[in-house]
């Protein structure tokens, strides 16, 4: 049981070049999030995802989108990279029963020079 | 909005002996589910606790429990017979009861075990 897995683990973009951060589960949950982590901080929510083809924004969604065509699959798009970009990315996923734990991927350390 | 604050940056603590993280929020609901998250050097975050609000009862894991003031909206985490391998990050975290689980995270806490 793989669980969550992100790809890449690591990324060099340089200013104004595009990406798309993986996201894949094999745990058929409903909900699905992207978090960024900031050096010494905590993680704030951009995107999440309560099934395929729901998606709505979190705290920080302004530079980056997102889709859902699949319950297991839900990738974030970054159109411009800009430095305030660099940071660490997570993607978590969780059932829609209840309040369940979240189950997080092992983060994409993205850097936009 | 919800509010988590981690007004200790750093810890340390001797090994097998006993360490409180303090974790304060806000929040105008009743109902929400706490947390406890650990990020070791891995990146990885790993769920070390949880409380739901309308338990009185404060939840325990092995050497894990913690101490939820609901009316003082105070949720520290006590770690008993501290190991090496506790040391990381450590993140308390809010969200709502119902729905999507939105985590709202605190700033972490890092926790250095001295042998």
């Amino acid at each position: 049981n793989a669980g969550v897995t992100q790809t890449p683990k690591f990324r060099i973009l340089k200013i104004g070049q595009s990406m798309t951060l993986q996201c894949t589960q094999d745990m058929n949950h409903n909900y699905m999030y992207w978090y960024r982590q900031d050096p010494g901080m905590g993680l704030k929510l951009i995107y999440y995802s309560v099934g395929a083809g729901i998606t709505d924004k979190g705290e920080v969604p302004n530079g980056y989108n997102v889709s859902r065509s699949t319950t297991e699959d839900f990738p974030l798009r970054l159109e411009l990279a800009a430095p305030s970009q660099t940071s660490v990315y997570f993607c978590a996923s969780s059932y829609a029963q209840m309040n369940t734990e979240a189950f997080f991927g092992q983060g994409t350390r993205l850097t936009v020079v | 909005a919800q509010t988590v604050t981690q007004s200790q940056p750093e810890m340390s603590v001797q090994e097998a002996e006993t360490v409180t993280l303090s974790c304060t929020y806000d929040t105008s609901e009743s109902d929400y589910y706490l947390f406890w998250y650990k990020q070791p050097p891995s990146r990885q975050m790993i769920l070390v606790i949880r409380q739901e609000a309308y338990k009185q009862q404060n939840a325990t894991e092995n050497r894990f429990s913690v101490n939820f003031q609901k009316a003082a909206k105070s949720f520290s985490l006590k770690i008993s017979d501290s190991q090496l391998g506790d040391a990381a990050m450590y993140f308390c975290a809010y969200s709502r009861p119902l729905g999507a689980q939105k985590l709202v995270f605190g700033q972490g806490t890092r926790l250095t075990i001295n042998p």
